[in-house]
């Protein structure tokens, strides 16, 4: 089993829509991630915490939310998903001494 | 703001070449980090440095953390065609101390 997992893996959606992308791990991590893969631009970094009451803005946090609702579970909200949200989204975990990301399988969204 | 270069977009070889990648910085970084990402996957950690001159490798992957402390390289050898994927190098450093992403290297080998 994988130690960060991402639900749903692939969703298709409607501009308008609320989505939840939800993430859980099990490494014990206290620091989570979340971010946007786009073709040619990398990785984006979305919303950050480094614990349960601790909740950060990334670079591109406009149009997202997110909560976290235990040590071990990250969720990321649309509240209104618009198609140039479409992407590959990654969960990731890391712990504080090394800075090292650990990545889940990654939940493909397309907006329509 | 900070800037990560990473080069080349892509490589296309032949199965048993080496290969080498590359990024650099507008900032001074202290950790530099190379992963790989396999097709519907998501990136996976290779190799990690941590200071200025550091040279290690991972099995044919060997990867240094530049001694201006603004480079790395990421250099693959005698490749087959299960290193196929995207490579990606991340650095944390400068103003804000965080980690950012290249664009990433597109490896495709041919057998």
């Amino acid at each position: 089993d994988a130690d960060v997992t991402q639900t749903p893996r692939n969703r298709i959606t409607k501009t308008g829509k609320r989505i939840m992308l939800e993430c859980s791990q099990t490494k014990g991590h206290d620091r989570m991630y979340w971010y946007r893969q786009d073709p040619g631009l990398g990785l984006r970094l979305i919303y950050y915490s480094f614990d349960v009451k601790d909740i950060n803005k990334g670079e591109i946090s406009d149009g997202y939310s997110v909560s976290r609702q235990a040590q071990a579970k990250f969720s990321l909200s649309l509240e209104s998903a618009i198609p140039n949200q479409t992407a590959l989204y990654f969960c990731a975990t890391s712990v504080a001494i090394t800075g090292e990301l650990f990545f889940g399988e990654g939940s493909r969204l397309t907006v329509l | 703001g900070q800037q990560l270069n990473q080069s080349p977009q892509s490589m296309f070889i032949q199965e048993g070449e080496d290969v080498s990648m590359n990024c650099t910085s507008s900032s001074i970084f202290n950790t530099w980090l190379w992963y790989k990402q396999d097709p519907g996957e998501g990136p996976v950690l290779l190799i990690a440095l941590y200071k200025a001159g550091e040279l290690t490798s991972n099995g044919r992957l060997t990867a240094q953390f530049g001694i201006t402390r603004k480079d790395s390289f990421l250099n693959i050898s005698a490749s087959i065609p299960s290193d196929v994927g995207i490579y990606f190098c991340a650095g944390r450093g400068g103003a804000t101390n965080k980690l950012i992403f290249g664009t990433g290297t597109l490896l495709a080998v041919q057998p």
